[in-house]
């Protein structure tokens, strides 16, 4: 069963409109993370999240993007006015520990603005 | 600019074969590293984390840490064509995996029946 779902598997938009990508987890979670990969590029990050406040973010992470938690439980990425070069795959993942301490990533979503 | 480097290949190996991937990082005060794999068009999975110097084994696979050196490798034992994926190396400055991940760019392996 995996530990964290995105939607939209894919979101196709029009440059300058507003998108919210969505991660929810199965379980509760401290830690959630966004990464996002340009296509044939590296995984690059962009902004943790603990304990419902933003604990490191990337430069990355301008004023164009924001991270909440509206109900204890989605974990939403918003990018406010989305620009060509934002198209990407975005991937959420979530801190999680037991037999084995990982970064446990989500299936992303697929970004494609036009 | 603190980076992690990797062979981008293809590295080409036979079935059955062992499969060789290394990764540089740049920044001392790295404290944890991490193998993932990533199928195309699919999200990194993790296969093996390592903390401190040495080796560290898990089923076919083998992770080697030299902190002195900042290198850390992976070993794929007995290749197999599902092992075909890009392996991406990933650096953290905590001590455990909850820190950010820096990643390199991967390594495509093709494991050729």
């Amino acid at each position: 069963e995996p530990e964290v779902t995105q939607t939209p598997s894919h979101q196709v938009t029009q440059m300058g409109q507003e998108v919210i990508l969505r991660c929810v987890p199965i379980s509760n979670h401290l830690y959630f993370y966004w990464y996002r990969q340009i296509l044939g590029q590296k995984v690059e990050f962009l902004v943790s999240f603990y304990n419902n406040e933003i604990s490191e973010k990337s430069e990355i992470f301008d004023d164009q993007f924001s991270v909440e938690r509206p109900d204890g439980s989605n974990f939403t990425l918003k990018i406010r006015s989305t620009k060509l070069e934002d198209s990407a795959m975005y991937f959420c993942a979530i801190w999680t520990s037991g037999k084995v301490n990982e970064q446990f990533f989500g299936p992303g979503t697929r970004l494609t603005v036009l | 600019q603190k980076e992690v480097e990797q062979n981008s290949g293809p590295l080409s190996v036979p079935e059955g074969a062992i499969a060789s991937l290394n990764c540089t990082y740049s920044d001392r005060v790295s404290q944890s590293f991490f193998w993932y794999r990533q199928y195309s068009g699919k999200s990194p999975e993790l296969i093996m984390s390592i903390y401190s110097n040495g080796d560290k084994e898990d089923g076919r696979f083998t992770a080697q840490l030299n902190k002195a050196s900042q290198y850390v490798s992976l070993l794929i034992r007995d290749s197999q064509p599902s092992d075909s994926a890009t392996y991406l190396c990933a650096v953290s400055m905590t001590t455990d995996s909850w820190g950010k991940l820096q990643f390199g760019a991967g390594t495509q392996v093709v494991v050729t029946p």
